[in-house]
């Protein structure tokens, strides 16, 4: 089945904890994102990819890290995060860029306390 | 930077009833614009698109209008019905076609 998995899909964790939320498709898209979606604020860009080896940054990328040494994953890492970074969090692929359909995991809800 | 605005934040509507979300885009450069639907504590699934040489397209009771000069374009649900209740995301994709600049969101209800 063609999907995008992410894990954890909960985590409550410290201030200054470092973690790694993962996410791995098995489409074989080239193009992968990570989002954080806030209320009233939609889905605001981290980090995407075009490619193994080559990511750049969203909208939103302080305090976050992000790889890509393989094709389908493509982790996030919080070094040292803050309780400004609770939020839910996609990760999502394409076939190539963001002119075709993006396809969304199923969503890590994280809470910095 | 750019920016996508989606109004309304919220639409309540009568099961039957057209329902429609407007937004406008700042980058007079951008070309692909998505629509994603969100239903409730579930992911965003993309449920139409559509490209800056079309100024219209259709998918059974959805729609999408486009105005490149005034910069915004339109999701229009015909004939809506209860399982169309969810949140409606708009995306507009500037220069370069590697970011996604999504609106805040509208909360659809329909009630029956």
């Amino acid at each position: 089945e063609a999907q995008v998995t992410q894990n954890p899909r909960y985590l409550i964790t410290v201030t200054g904890k470092k973690l790694t939320v993962t996410c791995s498709q098995n489409m074989n898209h080239e193009y992968m994102s990570w989002y954080r979606q806030d209320p009233g604020l939609g889905l605001r860009q981290i980090y995407y990819s075009m490619n193994v080896e080559v990511t750049d940054k969203g909208d939103v990328p302080e305090g976050y890290k992000v790889s890509r040494k393989e094709k389908r994953n493509f982790p996030l890492i919080l070094e040292s995060p803050s309780p400004n970074q609770t939020s839910l969090y996609f990760c999502a692929s394409s076939w190539q860029g963001v002119e075709n359909t993006q396809y969304f995991g199923p969503g890590t809800r994280l809470t910095v306390l | 930077g750019e920016n996508v605005e989606q109004h309304p934040s919220t639409l309540s509507v009568q099961e039957g009833d057209s329902a429609v979300i407007k937004c406008t885009y700042s980058d007079s450069a951008s070309n692909y614009f998505p629509w994603y639907k969100q239903e409730l504590g579930k992911r965003p699934q993309l449920i139409i698109d559509i490209r800056s040489n079309v100024g219209e397209k259709k998918d059974q009771r959805i729609a999408v209008t486009l105005n490149k000069t005034a910069k915004h374009f339109s999701l229009h649900i015909t004939e809506t019905q209860p399982e169309d209740s969810a949140v409606y995301f708009c995306a507009a994709t500037p220069t370069g076609g590697f970011k996604t600049i999504f609106g805040a969101g509208t909360r659809l209800f329909v009630k029956a």
